[in-house]
């Protein structure tokens, strides 16, 4: 039962590098989302997804962009690392609208 | 949009104690509810909801129930252990059919031997 995989665990960039967060789910789940979660601010949205090729913005979009080629998969990516976006970023998905959403393990990104 | 406080935290407690983590909401419509755990080093699991009104959920000894008249959605265990030792998140659904959840900001809880 692998649920939701995040990839890669650990990153450090140095600033204006890019890369990209791997997101892969197996539960054939429509809807999934990219959270950033940062001390004493709890989760907050960055992109999400209602199905397969189709991108939305969350509350914290800037700096990011998505793309969800395949229902599985949904990519997280910077193209300009700023320290700012020193977080742990989780991914998560769900089936079903009202549903809990089941979340990864999380890739912890510095960036110096 | 809805939007989700929670207790500050962090919350130290002896083993055995009571527990209870408040959590409000401002909502509208019917949003579902849900108290997620994280322990260090993983992401988030779901530990209760709770779908309408007056509904309780329930898990591992802990209950919250759904309060619409107060806008609340308390987690409370009436007896913890060391094993509880975790932050807790406070989430409800978010308007429009998307499926995003809200997170409070989380509280630390320790509990000490």
């Amino acid at each position: 039962n692998a649920g939701v995989t995040q990839t890669p665990k650990f990153r450090v960039l140095k600033t204006g590098q890019s890369m990209t967060l791997l997101c892969a789910q197996d539960m054939n789940h429509e809807y999934m989302y990219w959270y950033r979660q940062d001390p004493g601010m709890g989760l907050r949205l960055i992109h999400y997804s209602v199905g397969e090729g189709t991108t939305a913005k969350g509350e914290v979009p800037d700096g990011y962009n998505v793309s969800r080629l395949k229902k599985q998969n949904f990519l997280l990516g910077l193209e300009s690392a700023a320290p700012s976006q020193t977080s742990v970023y989780f991914c998560a998905s769900n089936g079903r609208l009202n549903s809990p959403l089941h979340f990864g393990n999380g890739t912890r990104l510095t960036v110096t | 949009g809805n939007s989700v406080t929670q207790m500050e935290g962090p919350v130290t407690l002896s083993e055995e104690a009571f527990l209870t983590i408040n959590c409000t909401y401002t909502a509208t419509g019917y949003p579902s509810l849900f108290w997620y755990v994280q322990y260090p080093g993983e992401g988030l699991q779901l530990l209760l909801k709770a779908t309408k009104a007056d509904d309780k959920g329930s898990n591992k000894g802990f209950e919250a129930t759904y309060r619409k008249e107060t806008t609340s959605f308390h987690l409370e265990k009436g007896s913890v252990q060391v094993s509880d030792s975790a932050v807790y998140f406070c989430a409800l659904t978010d308007s429009g059919n998307t499926g995003k959840l809200i997170f409070g900001q989380g509280t630390t809880l320790q509990v000490k031997p």
